[in-house]
């Protein structure tokens, strides 16, 4: 009964190629978030969702794009993946009413090799 | 702008021993501060958060932090670590409109 699930864990890919990877919460939040992790460990945000509808979107390439089908879904499609793209993305959601104290509840990342 | 500054990206340490993560900010408004840890291969998740009032904060696994705002600090402690606290450790800020800016990390490494 995982909080806040990812799939897949690990992706090889090659250069080109256009992947996504799922992210699934149960614990009845509103707003969810992708990180990505860069091999020095530096996170940064990439996209917010509240509730199906995006309320942060940073500086990413347009390759990126998020879909919300309902607030416990929010995957992440990649086109065109580049050798820069590799790196570990990670879901998180956060409770009601509570978006702006910044708890976060993180999945255990998804591994992305562009190779 | 808001910015957080690990001034350690390593730290190594025997057990029993007590700890200091440091963490410095950059801000011209309120605050919310936060440590989260990432054990390996797995998600962060949140040690302990300041928010307002007392600047000491205490957080789970036996850490506590102190909002300092004259040094803009919010320095990690535990009085005694275990081997299972080997992890990488994150400060963070809250920004207008809800996003966390993170440190860049400091990995704690325990021995024996």
């Amino acid at each position: 009964d995982t909080a806040v699930s990812q799939t897949p864990k690990y992706l090889v890919t090659q250069m080109g190629n256009d992947k996504s990877i799922k992210c699934e919460q149960n614990l009845g939040h509103d707003t969810m978030y992708w990180y990505k992790q860069d091999s020095k460990k530096f996170l940064k945000i990439m996209f917010s969702y509240n509730n199906k509808e995006l309320i942060i979107n940073e500086t990413v390439p347009n390759r990126f794009s998020p879909k919300s089908p309902d607030k416990a879904h929010l995957n992440l499609h990649i086109n065109s993946l580049e050798l820069g793209d590799s790196a570990v993305y990670f879901c998180a959601s956060s409770p009601p009413g509570r978006e702006g104290t910044g708890e976060l509840f993180f999945g255990e990342g998804s591994r992305l090799t562009v190779l | 702008a808001q910015s957080v500054t690990q001034l350690d990206s390593q730290v190594p340490v025997f057990e029993e021993a007590p700890v200091e993560l440091r963490c410095n900010y950059s801000s011209s408004v309120s605050v919310y501060l936060f440590w989260y840890v990432q054990y390996p291969n797995q998600g962060l998740q949140l040690l302990l958060k300041y928010l307002s009032g007392s600047t000491l904060v205490k957080g789970i696994n036996g850490f506590e932090a102190e909002f300092n705002k004259s040094q803009t600090s919010f320095h990690l402690r535990k009085p005694s670590v275990h081997i299972s606290d080997t992890a990488e450790y994150f400060c963070a800020v809250m920004v207008p409109g809800g996003k966390l800016i993170f440190g860049q990390g400091t990995e704690l490494s325990v021995k024996p």
